[in-house]
C-alpha cells in the first residue's frame, strides 16, 4: 500500500502478557517514529529511528518497552509483561527526511490490557 | 525545555462561521518546525502544514490559512467558513533536536462544528 502500514489494528491481552506492534512505513522513508496516544497523556513520544539506528529512544517509559528497526523498513515495538496503563493506541509515522519533511502516520494500533 | 500549549481544549462552532485554534510553543532551538495535523473520528493523524523558524511568512491554503510569530511564539490555525467536515481534534506540535529529532504534541483542540 502507499501509506503507513501497522498491525495489529486492535489487540486484546491479559496482564502480564507480550505483545508485539508491527509498522511498515513508506517505502524509502528512512525515519520512523513510535508514539503512544491515551486519554490522559495525549500524542507521547516514544523512539525515533533513522535507518536501522535509534538515536532517541528517550520516550520509552519502561525498560518493558523495546523496538528494533531491521533492513531500514519494518519495526516492531515490543512490550514485555503488559500492564494495564500499558493500555493506548500506538502510531507509527515516516518520514523521508526526518522533521524536515512531512510525517506520515498509520492508523494505529489499539491495545488493551485487561 | 521544550513545550507546546494548546490552551483551548474544546471549540464549539456553527457551520460557516470562522474559527481560530491557538498554539504557543517554547523551544531553545534557533532552528525548529512547526507542524499542524489533523485527527478526524476515524483516528488517522493528518498532516496539514510544516513550517521552518526562518519562515514567518503567512500561509493559506484554501479555506486554511496559519499566522506563525516568532515574537510571540505562536503559530495558529485558522479554518474561514467552517464545514461540518472540519470537525476533528487538531495538534500543533513542535520539533525538538532540529530535522534530526522528534515531535512534541500539544495536547490537543476538539473542534465541533454544528450544520
Amino acid at each position: 500500500g502507499a501509506g503507513v502500514s501497522q498491525s495489529p489494528s486492535n489487540k486484546v491481552t491479559e496482564k502480564g502478557k507480550d505483545v508485539e506492534l508491527r509498522c511498515d512505513p513508506i517505502s524509502g522513508h528512512t525515519a520512523l517514529y513510535w508514539y503512544r496516544q491515551s486519554l490522559g497523556q495525549g500524542l507521547e513520544f516514544l523512539i525515533y529511528f533513522q535507518g536501522n539506528s535509534a538515536p532517541d529512544k528517550s520516550g520509552l517509559p519502561s525498560d518493558r518497552f523495546s523496538a528494533e528497526r531491521t533492513g531500514g523498513s519494518v519495526s516492531t515495538l515490543t512490550i514485555q509483561r503488559t500492564q494495564q496503563e500499558d493500555s493506548a493506541v500506538y502510531l507509527c509515522a515516516s518520514s523521508l527526511r526526518g522533521l524536515a519533511g512531512e510525517l506520515f502516520f498509520g492508523e494505529g494500533s489499539r491495545l488493551t490490557v485487561l | 525545555a521544550q513545550k507546546v500549549t494548546q490552551a483551548q481544549t474544546e471549540i464549539s462552532v456553527v457551520e460557516k462561521e470562522d474559527v481560530t485554534l491557538d498554539c504557543v510553543y517554547e523551544t531553545r532551538d534557533t532552528t525548529y518546525y512547526l507542524f499542524w495535523y489533523k485527527q478526524p473520528p476515524s483516528g488517522e493523524l493528518v498532516f496539514l502544514i510544516r513550517r521552518n523558524s526562518f519562515d514567518e511568512q503567512n500561509e493559506i491554503s484554501g479555506r486554511y490559512s496559519w499566522n506563525f510569530q516568532k515574537s510571540t511564539s505562536s503559530f495558529n490555525f485558522t479554518i474561514t467558513a467552517s464545514q461540518v467536515v472540519d470537525s476533528a481534534v487538531y495538534f500543533c506540535a513542535l520539533s525538538n533536536g532540529g530535522s534530526q529529532g522528534n515531535l512534541i504534541f500539544g495536547k490537543g483542540t476538539k473542534l465541533s462544528v454544528k450544520p
